[in-house]
């Protein structure tokens, strides 16, 4: 079946432009997850959605991060004047539940801002 | 907090070396623990796992044992191919809908 998609696969913006990533899960999966891999770098938890539970927002770096999750399907997260060091690839991943289960990634947005 | 470390980078070995990419960790509770594994131009795969002490996850030739005396879990592979060079991610479950993710480890593989 289809995995996670993420669109776009590139995006370069201005600084202080604001940009929208998309992730479609999938089908069937409750948990969605966001993270961002900057050059070199691990990987940096940013926020989860559970079902209809209140999302975990505690990695967002700053408040012009946001995301959402439509009808517990699609997500989208939206950085707002965005600045040089929002430069990174921002990955999406969906599981079946919890820690304990496998998170499926999709293959990223390559995000630069100039 | 809970957290992952792994070795740093980059390893070069040669095609059918030895490979142990060590891993430890500090949790609480009893946490799963994962290697994930990212190839060149593609996205996180799970590569093995184990949920509970004394577990063995193995795959494509890969193992990692978890050791709750050492909090380890080291990935190791007996005889490595060129088509294993990648960056190696080991994670943790923390038992909630967190995993936290080490660093992770860029290997080269020599013909």
């Amino acid at each position: 079946g289809a995995g996670v998609s993420q669109s776009p696969s590139n995006k370069v913006t201005e600084k202080g432009k604001d940009v929208e990533l998309r992730c479609d899960p999938i089908s069937g999966h409750t948990a969605l997850y966001w993270y961002r891999q900057s050059l070199g770098q691990g990987l940096e938890f940013l926020i989860y959605f559970q079902g209809n539970s209140a999302p975990d927002k505690s990695g967002l770096p700053s408040d012009r991060f946001s995301a959402e999750r439509t009808g517990g399907s699609v997500s989208t997260l939206t950085i707002q004047r965005t600045q040089q060091e929002d430069s990174a690839v921002y990955l999406c991943a969906s599981s079946l539940g919890g820690a304990g289960y496998e998170q499926y990634f999709g293959p990223g947005t390559r995000l630069t801002v100039t | 907090g809970n957290s992952v470390t792994q070795m740093e980078g980059p390893v070069t070995l040669s095609e059918e070396a030895f490979l142990t990419i060590n891993c430890t960790y500090t949790a609480t509770g009893y946490p799963s623990l994962f290697w994930y594994v990212q190839y060149p131009g593609e996205g996180l795969q799970l590569l093995l796992k184990a949920t509970k002490a004394d577990d063995k996850g193995s795959n494509k030739g890969f193992e990692a044992t978890y050791r709750k005396e050492t909090t380890s879990f080291h990935l190791e592979k007996g005889s490595v191919q060129v088509s294993d060079s990648a960056v190696y991610f080991c994670a943790l479950g923390d038992g909630g809908f967190k995993t936290i993710f080490g660093a992770g480890t860029r290997l080269f593989v020599k013909a």
